[in-house]
């Protein structure tokens, strides 16, 4: 029944590691996305897909790679961990995309549960 | 200049009263969205309610409403009859219609209900 699923919930790691974080939306939306919310609560877009195409590139690190085998999935892959990185991170999806326009209610975006994580 | 903008950092309402949640937007887009989400202390992001720019009506949702002041780029969110699982971070956002489909988040209000 979950909308959309991250796994896992919790991630807690060293510094200089890689580590995934998968999303999963059975919505049947065509756009997908990553969002971060650090530790005062502020949640900034990082990237969005649209049908696996990549569309927002929100000046994140090389270190982070989204990747989107269809476009019912769209993992993030984070290399090198920093401290800095420790946050939450969102995965979320629409049915509207780009080709939108804005103020629709298909511009409504749904959210994972999140996954925390945590750089020692 | 922020796009979103939430005054309120924390709220206070008894139980079975109604509160207001302050958000301002900014935007030269005649096409944009306005959303509220709820983050209860579980984590989750939850939809709440939906106002479209070109929308006549005031949006609403069983006990949540969305006073919409076009003229004056603001988007509160009223909810009615409080309840103690309301107790939650509440965050404004925009969508705007520049091509792009990324949601601009406010600070949030942290409302607390109390019995």
């Amino acid at each position: 029944d979950t909308a959309v699923s991250q796994t896992p919930k919790y991630l807690v790691t060293q510094m200089g590691n890689d580590k995934s974080i998968k999303c999963e939306q059975n919505l049947g939306h065509d756009t997908m996305y990553w969002y971060k919310q650090d530790s005062k609560k502020f949640l900034k877009i990082m990237f969005s897909y649209n049908n696996k195409e990549l569309i927002i590139n929100e000046t994140v690190p090389n270190r982070f790679s989204p990747k989107s085998p269809d476009k019912a999935h769209l993992n993030l892959h984070i290399n090198s961990l920093e401290l800095g990185d420790s946050a939450v991170y969102f995965c979320a999806s629409s049915q509207e995309g780009m080709t939108g326009r804005a103020g629709g209610p298909t511009d409504t975006q749904y959210f994972g549960p999140g996954t925390r994580l945590t750089v020692l | 200049a922020q796009k979103i903008t939430q005054t309120q950092p924390g709220m206070f309402v008894q139980e079975k009263e109604a509160v207001t949640l302050d958000c301002t937007y900014d935007t030269s887009d005649p096409s944009y969205g306005l959303f509220w989400y709820k983050q209860p202390s579980s984590g989750e992001m939850i939809f709440l309610i939906y106002q479209g720019s070109y929308d006549q009506q005031n949006a609403t949702e069983g006990r949540y409403s969305l006073n919409f002041q076009k003229a004056r780029k603001s988007a509160n969110l009223v909810i009615s009859a409080s309840q103690l699982g309301d107790s939650a971070m509440y965050f404004c956002a925009m969508r705007e219609g520049r091509g792009t489909d990324k949601l601009i988040f406010g600070t949030g209000t942290r409302l607390q209900v109390f019995p």
